[in-house]
């Protein structure tokens, strides 16, 4: 593997499901970030993590909780998830957190139903 | 508060027919310029950083621009192949915080 991969590509949950997304880096790379990507809106950045460490959290609704145990993986936990959730959640590293280039992976597909 | 417009929406060009997308931005303190392209359900490619009024990067058929206001991308000559959403964004702040515009929507037909 290379890059930064998503998985699962495509998901599809009800509202009262708790569901996981998982992105890895193989960039060696300390900082990673979760997007939002509605459709017909710019990229929304939900949260940063540096060396594990949670610097960003921008006014996110708690039903989304992200996890980092380690530099190289990032989660984000779903629950109770509303239909205007649905979108495409990106997510991304860099080698820090100053000047460093962003690269995105694949994206999740969401839709809740 | 800081802000990405870019225009136009969608554009639709011919083979060839070489054209530039706007990227205007509002910012406390520009540090650094980013575009990238997004195909269909794929993940946004890193293509150009811009630091400073009067940076120019190429890469191909593709070339960025940077003023103290906004930023050009020309697209030189394009092929079927360079149809994609070109999005533009802007850091902002300490932490590596980017700020997206709605992007461009690019089809180049034969």
């Amino acid at each position: 593997e290379t890059g930064v991969t998503q998985t699962p590509r495509h998901l599809v949950m009800g509202m009262t499901n708790k569901k996981s997304l998982k992105c890895e880096q193989h960039l060696g790379h300390n900082a990673m970030y979760w997007y939002k990507q509605s459709a017909k809106k710019p990229l929304e950045l939900m949260f940063v993590y540096n060396f594990k460490e949670q610097t960003e959290n921008n006014s996110v609704p708690s039903r989304f909780s992200p996890e980092c145990p380690n530099s190289s993986h990032l989660f984000l936990h779903l629950h109770t998830l509303q239909p205007e959730d649905s979108a495409l959640y990106l997510c991304a590293s860099s080698q820090g957190t100053a000047q460093d280039t962003q690269y995105f992976g694949p994206g999740t597909r969401l839709t809740v139903l | 508060e800081d802000q990405v417009t870019q225009s136009p929406e969608a554009l639709r060009l011919q083979e060839g027919e070489s054209s530039s997308l706007n990227c205007s931005y509002t910012v406390s303190g520009l540090r650094g310029l980013f575009w990238y392209r997004q195909d269909p359900g794929k993940g946004p490619e890193f293509l150009f950083t811009l630091y400073s009024a009067g940076e120019e990067k190429e890469k191909e058929r593709l070339k960025a621009t940077l003023t103290k206001k906004e930023s050009f991308l020309h697209i030189t000559a394009p092929k079927p192949e360079d149809s994609a959403t070109y999005l533009c964004a802007v850091r902002s702040g300490g932490y590596n915080k980017l700020i997206f515009g709605a992007g461009t929507r690019l089809a180049v037909h034969p």
